[in-house]
């Protein structure tokens, strides 16, 4: 299966402004779900959405969910320093139950 | 209290060596995974295990073993290591179905060096 592809591959923003990333893939799924690394560090899971939802809020983040463009963005609102990280879009592919990856996006947040 | 843990979490070995990686989760989920990451950060899938059984088995040469001993542990077993595996490789649970917002829980990850 071949993996999503996260857009911008980096992003680098001023403390308070708001960071969207993008994901998009290519096969049909249970669910799409997004993680943050930090530099060295295991992936931390933030949210999950269902392929039969289109949003979904869990405090400062808000992602949506397109299955008709099979895509997926998620919105991190008044960024702070601490959310400096790689963030990873993960499908839940159909039929084969694989949480797949994306490529990530670095996000960078300037104080 | 750690969730997953995977235990070394560094572990440099010449080539040709065998090696082994533990994992433990007492999250009481019912499937087990290993990924490896690469220099890239790109993240494969190699393994998953459901209840002491192996479901996903990606194209991983048969140098890497994984055992299940209980729905608890993962090990990874790896035979006479080349360059090429070195990487970060993580453990990771999730309770399949996903129940409510839940994903996967990823331990911090072994970084192995084959030198």
């Amino acid at each position: 299966s071949q993996q999503g592809e996260e857009d911008p591959q980096a992003l680098s923003i001023q403390e308070g402004e708001n960071a969207t990333m993008n994901c998009s893939y290519k096969t049909s799924i249970n669910n799409l779900q997004w993680y943050r690394q930090n530099s060295g560090r295991g992936l931390v899971h933030l949210i999950l959405i269902r392929s039969n939802e289109r949003e979904k809020h869990s405090g400062r983040l808000r992602v949506t969910l397109d299955t008709s463009k099979k895509s997926s963005s998620l919105l991190i609102t008044a960024s702070r320093a601490a959310d400096t990280a790689s963030y990873f879009c993960a499908t839940d592919e159909v039929p084969s139950e694989k949480l797949v990856f994306g490529k990530g996006t670095k996000l960078t947040v300037n104080p | 209290d750690t969730a997953v843990s995977q235990t070394p979490k560094y572990l440099v070995t010449q080539m040709g060596n065998d090696k082994s990686i533990k994992c433990e989760q007492n999250l009481g989920h019912d499937t087990m995974y290993w990924y490896k990451q690469d220099s890239k950060k790109f993240l494969k899938i190699m393994f998953s295990y459901n209840n002491k059984e192996l479901i996903i088995n990606e194209t991983v040469p048969n140098r890497f073993s994984p055992k299940s001993p209980d729905k608890a542990h993962l090990n990874l077993h790896i035979n006479s290591l080349e360059l090429g595996d070195s990487a970060v490789y993580f453990c990771a649970s999730s309770q399949r179905p996903a129940r409510g917002n839940y994903g996967y829980t990823f331990g911090s990850g072994t970084r192995l060096t084959v030198v």
